[in-house]
C-alpha cells in the first residue's frame, strides 16, 4: 500500500517551453502533497506543499509563478515548470501523506528534467 | 528551528556485517517522529523506519532496528545481515507533529560490499 506514481520519469525540453509533472496516489487518497527539487549529491528541498482544493503553499525562495502547482483531487497534484530555463534542470519529487497524524509521507520515482 | 545532522558522509560494510548510521537532530519539541528513508542508486526515496518520539520503545523493521535516545536527541540505525541491496544514500529525518514540513539531514552513502 501507499504506493505513489510519478510522471514523466524522464523529460527534456527546450528553453522558453513549459513542462508539466504528474503525481497520483495509486492506493489512497492524498489530501497533502509535497513538492522537492534534489539537486546531485544532495538532500531532498521541499518547494511546496499542496493541498486539495486549495492554493500551494511554497518555501521561500520559490518562484510561485514558475513552478505552478495545482491539486485538483485527492490523488492527482501537478507541478508545472513555465517558461524552463537550464537552471530548473534537476530532479523533481513528489509525495504524499496518508492522513494527519501520522505525517508518514510516501515518494514517488521522480522526475529527472533536462532543459536545453 | 529543528535541523537534522547526519556526521557520517559515507560508510562502507561488508556483506553479511552489521552497521550503524548515527543521527541527530535539535528540537524543543515534544511529540514529533523521526524517519529512516533510503535512496537507492535509482534515486526513488524509500521508508524504512519510523519512530514515534512518545514511544520508548524501539522501532524494528527486520533487519532494520534504531537507537533511540530522545534526551540525547539522538536516532541512529542500525542494519544489520548487511546485503548488496542496501547499497544507497540514507536520509534521517524529523517532522513536528501535526505539521507538513520534513526536515531531511544531509544523508549517509552506504556502500556494501561483496
Amino acid at each position: 500500500g501507499a504506493v505513489v506514481s510519478q510522471h514523466p520519469s524522464w523529460v527534456i525540453c527546450k528553453s522558453g517551453t513549459s513542462v508539466k509533472i504528474e503525481c497520483r496516489s495509486l492506493d489512497f487518497q492524498a489530501t497533502t502533497m509535497f513538492w522537492y527539487r534534489q539537486f546531485p549529491k544532495q538532500s531532498l528541498m521541499l518547494m511546496a506543499t499542496s493541498n486539495e482544493g486549495s492554493k500551494a503553499t511554497y518555501e521561500q525562495g520559490v518562484e510561485k509563478d514558475k513552478f505552478l502547482i495545482n491539486h485538483a483531487s485527492l490523488t492527482l497534484s501537478t507541478l508545472t515548470v513555465t517558461s524552463a530555463h537550464p537552471e530548473d534542470s534537476s530532479f523533481y519529487i513528489c509525495s504524499a501523506r496518508t492522513g494527519t497524524g501520522t505525517e508518514t509521507q510516501y515518494f514517488g520515482p521522480g522526475t529527472r528534467l533536462l532543459v536545453l | 528551528a529543528q535541523t537534522v545532522t547526519q556526521s557520517q558522509p559515507e560508510m562502507s560494510v561488508q556483506e553479511a556485517e552489521t552497521v550503524t548510521l548515527s543521527c541527530t537532530y535539535d528540537t524543543s519539541e515534544n511529540n514529533y517522529y523521526l524517519f529512516w528513508y533510503k535512496q537507492p542508486p535509482s534515486r526513488q526515496m524509500i521508508l524504512v523506519i519510523r519512530q514515534e518520539a512518545y514511544k520508548q520503545q524501539n522501532a524494528t523493521e527486520n533487519r532494520f532496528s534504531v537507537n533511540f535516545q530522545k534526551a540525547a536527541k539522538s536516532f541512529s540505525l542500525k542494519i544489520s545481515d548487511s546485503q548488496l541491496g542496501d547499497t544507497a544514500m540514507y536520509f534521517c529525518a524529523f517532522i513536528k507533529i501535526r505539521t507538513d514540513k520534513l526536515i531531511f539531514g544531509t544523508g549517509t552513502r552506504l556502500q556494501v560490499f561483496p
